[in-house]
């Protein structure tokens, strides 16, 4: 991804708290997206952050800190299906959304 | 369904052949989006349009691939004289105008040459 940076693998034990981070260039920032894509299927929104703060929605939150260029993505009670790639995403500059890498979850019983 | 199609879901092509995918966005959606991603990449951004303009293009779309988007509803992509390096899922995303608005994607149209 352009200037977008996230840990590519992370494990947690189901039940537990995990939280994923994302920097990425302040430059011409206008919002970041986080979305979870299964394996062989399309992403699929989770939240949207412009401003700077907490923004919860059930297990899952995201937080932004817009001098600092940098988010995160908050999931609570891990449940298995949660394994997924995780992919934090930023319109920088023009008008594509441009997405990291993703960090792949994986839920352990 | 309403959400975003694309067509083929899948295409196993010659090297050399041409390649053409479908995207049909969500209605009344002005902003289309094309990406490609390969296993364990995030998707890459390849072009967007608004309306029937396209208004950017990725510097990493070589001139073999080409877009369209004539009535500013469904759009195209095509792949001419494909090689191997474009095996990957093509994925198309839609959404309405405005900051923020939830972008919707495809399931993608997953493209092998072999």
């Amino acid at each position: 991804g352009q200037n977008i940076d996230q840990p590519t693998e992370m494990t947690a034990t189901e039940g537990a708290i995990v939280q994923i981070n994302c920097t990425y260039q302040t430059s011409g920032f206008n919002g970041l997206f986080w979305y979870q894509q299964h394996a062989g299927e399309a992403p699929t929104f989770l939240s949207y952050n412009v401003l700077d703060g907490l923004e919860e929605k059930g297990r899952f939150s995201s937080f932004l800190s817009r001098s600092k260029g940098y988010s995160y993505l908050l999931l609570k009670e891990l449940q298995m299906k949660d394994s997924a790639s995780y992919l934090c995403a930023a319109t920088l500059s023009g008008y594509a959304l441009n997405f990291g890498k993703g960090t792949s979850l994986l839920v352990t019983p | 369904d309403t959400g975003v199609s694309q067509d083929p879901r899948h295409k196993i092509t010659k090297r050399g052949q041409n390649v053409t995918f479908r995207c049909d966005p969500i209605s009344e959606h002005n902003r289309l989006y094309w990406y490609r991603q390969t296993l364990g990449q995030g998707p890459e951004f390849l072009t967007y349009f608004q309306n029937e303009a396209q208004l950017e293009k990725s510097r990493l779309l070589s001139d073999r691939f080409s877009a369209e988007r004539p009535k500013g509803s469904f759009s195209t992509l095509e792949i001419q004289r494909t090689e191997q390096g474009d095996s990957a899922m093509y994925l198309c995303a839609s959404t309405l105008g405005g900051a923020g608005n939830t972008i919707y994607f495809g399931e993608g149209s997953w493209l092998t040459v072999v």
